[in-house]
């Protein structure tokens, strides 16, 4: 195993409604990006943070925000949902250095579901 | 065009057939990529780094081609356990950093 953990697992809300997933990434990373990915589809780079900032972002709209804390956990925060939102969330740590950005460590997802 | 495209699958082949993904990636400021593979309904697992020198895992072979910019994988001796989908990996700065993923493509091995 990885030892990234997501909660919940499993999610189900209607559209309008916002929702928070939570991310606790592998012991020495200090890095946490999240994925959406739709049934069939490859995973969406949604956002990247590093240090509690945000280090990169993908095409997703601003009502699609995270957080990273000092323990460099994270959480991904979706306002208005709609239903396109459904899909499998996914969060991925790793080792970020002046370098480079090591492998990326994916958690077990959290499958949102926007009725 | 796509930043990062492969080959659409399904793929399907017989236990032992050597079989090859492609993939294709548009930024060349790219910095690191990586072969990940995905089993039904669960998480991308990282299958092996992709270097400029190639690589090799067992019956798994990496490569990379920055001048043409795509990388591949060749997986030998295929086994029914090495049903999944396969996922090209590209990371690029861009103010920050990026991941994109390709769609993956999916292999059946079949006895």
């Amino acid at each position: 195993e990885t030892g990234v953990t997501q909660s919940p697992t499993h999610l189900i809300k209607t559209r309008g409604q916002q929702v928070t997933l939570r991310c606790s990434s592998q012991s020495g990373h200090n890095t946490v990006s999240w994925y959406q990915q739709a049934l069939g589809q490859g995973p969406q780079f949604i956002f990247q943070y590093y240090r509690e900032e945000e280090n990169g972002r993908g095409n997703f709209p601003p009502r699609f925000s995270g957080l990273q804390f000092p323990n460099y956990s994270s959480e991904l925060n979706v306002n208005a949902l709609e239903l396109d939102d459904s899909a499998l969330y996914l969060c991925a740590s790793s080792l970020k250095t002046s370098v480079t950005t090591d492998t990326q460590y994916f958690g077990p997802g959290t499958r949102l579901t926007v009725l | 065009r796509k930043e990062v495209e492969q080959d659409p699958g399904p793929f399907n082949v017989p236990e032992g057939a050597t079989v090859a993904f492609n993939c294709t990636y548009s930024n060349s400021a790219s910095q690191s990529f990586f072969w990940y593979r995905q089993d039904c309904r669960k998480e991308p697992k990282l299958l092996m780094s992709v270097y400029s020198s190639g690589n090799e895992d067992g019956r798994f072979t990496a490569q990379l081609n920055r001048a043409s910019q795509y990388i591949s994988l060749l997986i030998r001796d295929s086994k029914l356990s090495d049903s999944a989908t396969y996922l090209c990996v590209v990371n690029f700065p861009t103010g920050g950093f990026k991941t994109i993923f390709g769609a993956g493509t999916r292999l059946f091995v079949k006895a």
